[in-house]
């Protein structure tokens, strides 16, 4: 079956600084999806990018950017000049074709000032 | 156009009432889903609908019910409510036409059972 990890439960960053969150995920399939979700304390869940695995290029959203690693079968998330509306918790998500979300247990992230 | 809503936002049910969580969508998506957050934890699929009239389980479907009448709803039932079913229920939906595969969420409906 197809799982998702997030190995860091919180994560913090600087306001104005860079911060990278890790997602690794187990597949056999080649076509894809791979997605990171921001759930803010209004727990509305908030698409923030999205990957085709057979696109080789990462995805880029704004300050939002993704470095995508097929063969290591990584995903993470870069954000850039963070904000302390970046403030939330972070989910990676793997799609099969079927539409189903696969999730990860999460990343809270803090933004100092 | 207002998206997914669901109702009703929160709820606190006694162990062994009965409940439906609504969900509605106006966005003409044929694929709907509904999940539940456990504190701490991610998503898990309850149930999903490919279209009015079909649905089929998720990973974690014990425990509830669901009908597609129509497009636009997809209520889930929990009938005989236990604690392990206290959680944040999400429902989803999704067009599945090319390459819109996003899912839309709707903000949630947190029940408490004791």
């Amino acid at each position: 079956a197809q799982t998702v990890t997030q190995s860091q439960p919180e994560m913090s960053v600087q306001e104005a600084e860079t911060v990278t969150l890790s997602c690794t995920y187990d597949t056999s399939e080649s076509d894809y999806y791979l997605f990171w979700y921001k759930q803010p304390p209004s727990r509305q869940m908030i698409l923030v990018i999205r990957q085709e695995a057979y696109k080789q290029q990462n995805a880029t959203e704004n300050r939002f950017s993704v470095n995508f690693q097929k063969a290591a079968k990584s995903f993470s998330l870069k954000i850039s000049d963070s904000q302390l509306g970046d403030a939330a918790m972070y989910f990676c998500a793997y799609q099969e074709g079927t539409d189903k979300l696969i999730f990860g247990t999460g990343t809270r992230l803090q933004v100092f000032p | 156009n207002a998206g997914v809503t669901q109702t009703p936002k929160f709820r606190i049910l006694k162990i062994g009432q009965s409940m439906t969580l609504q969900c509605a969508q106006d966005m003409n998506h044929n694929y709907m889903y509904w999940y539940r957050q456990d504190p701490g934890m991610g998503l898990k699929l309850i149930y999903y609908s490919v279209g009015a009239g079909i649905t089929d389980k998720g990973e974690v479907p014990n425990g509830y019910n669901v009908s597609r009448s129509t497009t636009e709803d997809f209520p889930l039932r929990l009938e005989l409510a236990a604690p392990s079913q206290t959680s944040v229920y999400f429902c989803a939906s999704s067009p599945r036409t090319g390459e819109l595969y996003e899912q839309y969420f709707g903000p949630g409906t947190r029940l408490t059972v004791t």
